[in-house]
């Protein structure tokens, strides 16, 4: 199966927002509202920041935000910290009952 | 709160088999989906596969012919296989607790154990 695609590095001022793009198709992304986003610190494991596209986990801040048109999900960081300096990771359902990955995009805060 | 703790070789020889465990603890193995999830170096996150608690399981297709995975409620652990192994299998394996449903999401993981394989 093939990984969403993602963007491999954005960067951002802290303050200002920036959002990650994760692209998929019909058959993952487009076709299920089963889309979460994973925070990585290097050497750590991933962290669940958003889950079925829209909602986030308890302790989670609300500056991450995510949404979905079409076969494109997109997380939102607004208000760049330098502490949101990591890899984020989109996931997605698929249609043949697996899980597929986005190859991850680098955040760097200027 | 769960805890996963990923335990095995970190070093395997090409064409065997990499054997990983998963014990969890702090809640029970029962009425979730756990996956196994790599990361090889420097690169983003592969899901390998995922299996329910009374051992019903899906797995990437890129695996499927490669890989099982299964699961001891009496011991609260499941298990990873990989064979034959290359270097392209050199990665930081994970385990992580997904949900009552197999596309839910993963809301815990553990540290992650690094296999080297090589010869």
């Amino acid at each position: 199966q093939s990984a969403l695609t993602q963007p491999a590095s954005l960067s951002g001022s802290p303050g200002q927002s920036i959002t990650i793009s994760c692209t998929g198709t019909n058959s993952d992304v487009g076709g299920y509202n089963f889309v979460s986003w994973y925070q990585q610190h290097p050497g750590k494991a991933p962290k669940l920041i958003i889950y079925e596209v829209i909602n986030r986990p308890s302790g989670i801040s609300s500056r991450f935000s995510g949404s979905k048109s079409g076969n494109t999900a997109s997380l939102t960081i607004s208000g760049l910290q330098t502490e949101d300096e990591a890899l984020y990771s989109c996931m997605s359902y698929t249609n043949s009952g697996s899980q597929v990955f986005g190859g991850g995009t680098r955040v760097t805060v200027l | 709160q769960v805890q996963l703790l990923e335990s095995g070789p970190g070093l395997v020889r090409p064409w065997e088999t990499l054997s990983l465990t998963c014990t969890v603890s702090g809640g029970s193995i029962n009425n979730y989906y756990w996956s196994w999830i790599r990361q090889p170096p420097g690169k983003g996150l592969e899901w390998i596969g995922n299996i329910y608690y009374s051992g019903s399981s899906n797995y990437n297709p890129s695996f499927k012919r490669r890989v099982t995975i299964s699961v001891d409620t009496s011991k609260n652990r499941l298990s990873l296989e990989l064979r034959p192994v290359s270097a392209a299998d050199t990665a930081v394996y994970y385990c992580a607790r997904g949900g009552r449903f197999s596309y839910d999401y993963n809301d815990s993981w553990g540290q992650g154990t690094l296999v080297t394989v090589s010869s």
